[in-house]
């Protein structure tokens, strides 16, 4: 079966520290790949979006960067995190015609 | 542009009752919906979902319903149950993508 594994559960980061969270999916291949952010408040905003291995577009313009350099391995990365960057981090797979499965989550609050 | 809209951002319903979650769209392409639940700290899960052919979809006690004239629809749930408090999500599509476009939430609450 396939399950998606996304870590940390919670960070909290310094306003200009780099950030670095990691997603991986076991049980498929060549899935797609999203990065999601639930902002207080606000709904689900897709961030990031990988069809294949460094195979990325960018949904919205940001401080936020996002690299897939093996199938089922999605980073969501940056330089130096602004107190905006705050929110709630998740991540996706889906294949063509199914449904999306979403990790648990990343709680990240910038200070 | 939010293409997804929930306009309620909270609900509240006693248990035994039903609860009906309304969400809007303003792209005619949109030919698929889906809602999700999340509870706090958790990723989403898929609930239910509706294609454009159709008018109305059930699962047990949740039914979504489709308008596509008015570009809405809804979810019912009957009755309603204390462990359905979350925030439910509806979504749809980008036409020819599998890049799914999300509504902003409505937090359900069911008290006793």
């Amino acid at each position: 079966s396939q399950t998606i594994h996304q870590w940390p559960a919670t960070l909290v980061q310094p306003v200009g520290s780099p950030l670095s969270l990691e997603c991986t999916v076991e049980g498929t291949s060549n899935p797609n790949l999203y990065w999601y952010r639930q902002a207080a408040g606000r709904g689900l905003q897709l961030l990031f979006y990988s069809i294949g291995i460094d195979q990325i577009s960018s949904e919205v313009p940001q401080n936020l960067s996002a690299s897939r350099p093996q199938d089922r391995q999605f980073i969501l990365s940056s330089k130096k995190l602004l107190l905006s960057d705050s929110g709630f981090y998740l991540c996706a797979w889906s294949k063509t015609g199914y449904g999306y499965t979403f990790g648990s989550g990343t709680r990240l609050t910038v200070v | 542009d939010q293409q997804v809209k929930q306009n309620s951002p909270s609900l509240s319903v006693q248990e035994g009752r039903i609860s009906i979650l309304n969400c809007d769209y303003t792209n005619s392409m949109f030919d698929y919906f889906l809602w999700y639940k999340k509870y706090p700290a958790e990723g989403p899960t898929f609930l239910i979902s509706i294609s454009s052919i159709k008018d109305k979809n059930e699962d047990g006690r949740f039914t979504v319903f489709l308008n596509k004239s008015a570009k809405h629809l809804s979810l019912h749930i009957v009755p309603s149950q204390p462990g359905d408090s979350a925030v439910y999500f509806c979504a749809a599509p980008l036409y020819n993508t599998d890049k799914l476009i999300f509504g902003t939430g409505t937090r359900l609450q069911v008290f006793p």
